[in-house]
């Protein structure tokens, strides 16, 4: 079956650095997606990878293995704005998009 | 660019009304469009993908006779909830994309709807 596994809650302190992990299991794969959603709001992108490595993009960078089925998020310098739910996706064969339930990120002062 | 409207952001209806939600596409022509659904503190769920001027795909469970989705032109899509419950009460959200290859799909802000 198809799958996404990410840890449910995480907590960190502002100005730290906080990665989010992502594991998945897709019919073929098409690239990984990680959306940003804060509550109340509909999800915006951050990034999507599609070849083993990582892309950076300011604070923000994710991290893609392919032979592992990994993929994480990492956030540099938190602010209290990245208080959100990080939703990983990963796209099958037919570019369909597996959601996962999303990590609700709790940044403390 | 790539922005994306949804019209209303909030409503509030009786049981058995039906409402109808619009989903637009600003400044891209939207190939693709789709709905999902999302109850408190829970994930994206997907109701049903569309391309333009086509119908609409469904995923398993979901009502297409209740939900009636009309892609009608590349900039715009509608989803209506028909005699609506209050068990449809939820955050309806879309999204577009170019419809290329694993493209990125942006959101719209959300419609919260919620049935008396």
């Amino acid at each position: 079956g198809q799958n996404i596994d990410q840890p449910t809650e995480m907590t960190a302190t502002e100005g730290a650095i906080v990665q989010i992990n992502c594991t998945y299991q897709t019919s073929g794969f098409n690239g990984l997606f990680w959306y940003q959603q804060h509550a109340g709001e509909a999800p915006t992108f951050l990034s999507y990878n599609v070849l083993d490595g990582l892309e950076e993009k300011g604070r923000f960078s994710s991290f893609l293995s392919r032979s592992k089925g990994y993929s994480y998020l990492l956030l540099k310098e938190l602010q209290m704005k990245d208080s959100a739910s990080y939703l990983c996706a990963g796209t099958d064969s037919n570019y369909q998009l597996i959601w996962g339930a999303g990590t609700k990120l709790i940044i403390k002062p | 660019g790539a922005v994306v409207s949804q019209h209303p952001s909030w409503v509030i209806c009786k049981s058995g009304t039906s409402v109808k939600i619009e989903c637009r596409s600003l400044d891209f022509q939207a190939t693709t469009m789709f709905w999902y659904r999302q109850f408190p503190k829970q994930s994206l769920m997907l109701m049903a993908t569309s391309n333009e001027g086509s119908k609409a795909t469904y995923e398993q469970g979901v009502e297409k006779d209740k939900f009636l989705i009309n892609h009608a032109s590349l900039t715009l899509s509608t989803l209506t909830v028909t005699s609506a419950h209050p068990e449809d009460s939820s955050f309806y959200i879309c999204s577009a994309s170019r419809g290329e290859g694993p493209d990125t799909q942006y959101f719209g802000p959300g419609t919260r709807l919620t049935v008396l």
